[in-house]
Order: structure tokens, then sequence, then C-alpha cells
């Protein structure tokens, strides 16, 4: 597609429950991000893909956040057991190029997560 | 780790004045590139400006402007001729070898 594409757009979830926000990048990007924005605050780094070398988890907040890459395209950003503090929004981004360059670093529109 | 502040919550000013929005940033790695983005209430994270630090040259788009002094680790963002559409929260980023690390951002609010 022309830009980054998150699905959904929208998702109110019962506390306890299970939830995949889905991410796909801008084709022939490898390098892939998720962000978490809580209201009225900055970009919280969650998770970093680079093509086939081992994602940088080190942003996760915690075990119940996980996320998958299927090759250099879709990823799918899952997590577990919600808790209301994971109310938030969740940006993915993508960019051409490994790490160390300053390629231009795409956002999606996000996915807007309430857990009520 | 690398961490980036800006110290300005918020920003005020009027059509057609200029402003600047601060950033500092802290680093040990000699190659990177900063950016401002841009955040509507759209929520659409939009690009407004990079800087490669091996360039002593400040880098211009139209209306934006950073005036970048590498040694005091400064990027402030500089907005001439500021338009009612400017209005939005601005955020500062660092991009060293790895991730995309952003401040906390500024609002700028731009009254008529």
């Amino acid at each position: 597609g022309a830009g980054v594409s998150q699905s959904p757009s929208n998702k109110v979830t019962e506390k306890g429950k299970d939830v995949e926000l889905r991410c796909d990048p801008i084709s022939g990007h490898t390098a892939l991000y998720w962000y978490r924005q809580r209201l009225g605050q900055g970009l919280e780094f969650l998770i970093y893909f680079q093509g086939n070398s081992a994602p940088d988890k080190s942003g996760l907040p915690s075990d119940r956040f996980s996320a998958e890459r299927t090759g250099e395209s879709v990823s799918t950003l899952t997590i577990q057991r919600t808790q209301q503090e994971d109310s938030a929004v969740y940006l993915c981004a993508s960019s051409i190029g490994q790490g160390g360059t300053g390629n231009t670093i795409y956002f999606g529109e996000g996915s807007w997560l309430t857990v009520v | 780790a690398q961490t980036v502040t800006q110290s300005q919550p918020e920003m005020s000013v009027q059509e057609a004045e200029t402003v600047t929005l601060s950033c500092t940033y802290d680093t040990s790695e000699s190659d990177y590139y900063l950016f401002w983005y841009k955040q509507p209430p759209s929520r659409q994270m939009i690009l407004v400006i990079r800087q490669e630090a091996y360039k002593q040259q400040n880098a211009t788009e139209n209306r934006f402007s950073v005036n970048f002094q590498k040694a005091a680790k400064s990027f402030s963002l500089k907005i001439s001729d500021s338009q009612l559409g400017d209005a939005a929260m601005y955020f500062c980023a660092y991009k060293g070898y790895s991730t995309l690390t952003f401040g906390k951002g500024t609002m700028l609010l731009v009254s008529p």
C-alpha cells in the first residue's frame, strides 16, 4: 500500500481479554517499529524488527506483550490479559534500511485501544 | 541509553509570528540523526524536518528550520510565519544505530 496501515483503528475490550493489533508496513521496508502512546504522553518504544535479525524487545513493558513479524511484511502486536493501564494508542512505523541510517520513518495512524 | 528532553510542555504563538521549540539530547554515539515530528489531533505522525549529525549546515524546509548545536547537544525547531494549521504536538526524536527515541513533546498553540 501507499502508507503504513494499522488495524483495527479502534478497539474496546474487556479487562482480562487478549487483543491483537496488526501493522502492514510500506512494501520494501525492512525496519518496523511499535510504539505506545498514552493519552497526553510521548511515544514509548516497544519493539523493533530489522529484516531477519532478532528483534529488539527491550521496550516491552511486561511478558503480557509480544510481537511477531512475518518476514519483512505484516507484524502483529499481542497483548494478553489486558489491563486498564494498557489503554493507549499503539503506533506502528516502518523504514527502509538498517540501524545506523537516518532513513525517514513513516508512521501509521495508530490503533486506539480502550480497556474497560 | 539515549535520552531526548523537551523542556517546554506548551508554547503559544500568534499567526504570522515566529516560535522556537527546544530540544536537547544525550548520547555517546558520534553518528546519528535528529528529527522533528508533528502530531495533529488526527494522531498521524508527520515528519517536519530531519538533520544528519555529520552535517554542519542547519536543515531548512520552507517555514521550518533547525538550530543544531552538536557540541551542546541541542536541536531546536524554528517555525516562521506561523499558521493556524501548525497547531499540534511537536516531538523531537533521536535515531542512532538502533531505534528512534522521542521526547515527551511540546504542544504548540496558534492564535489568530
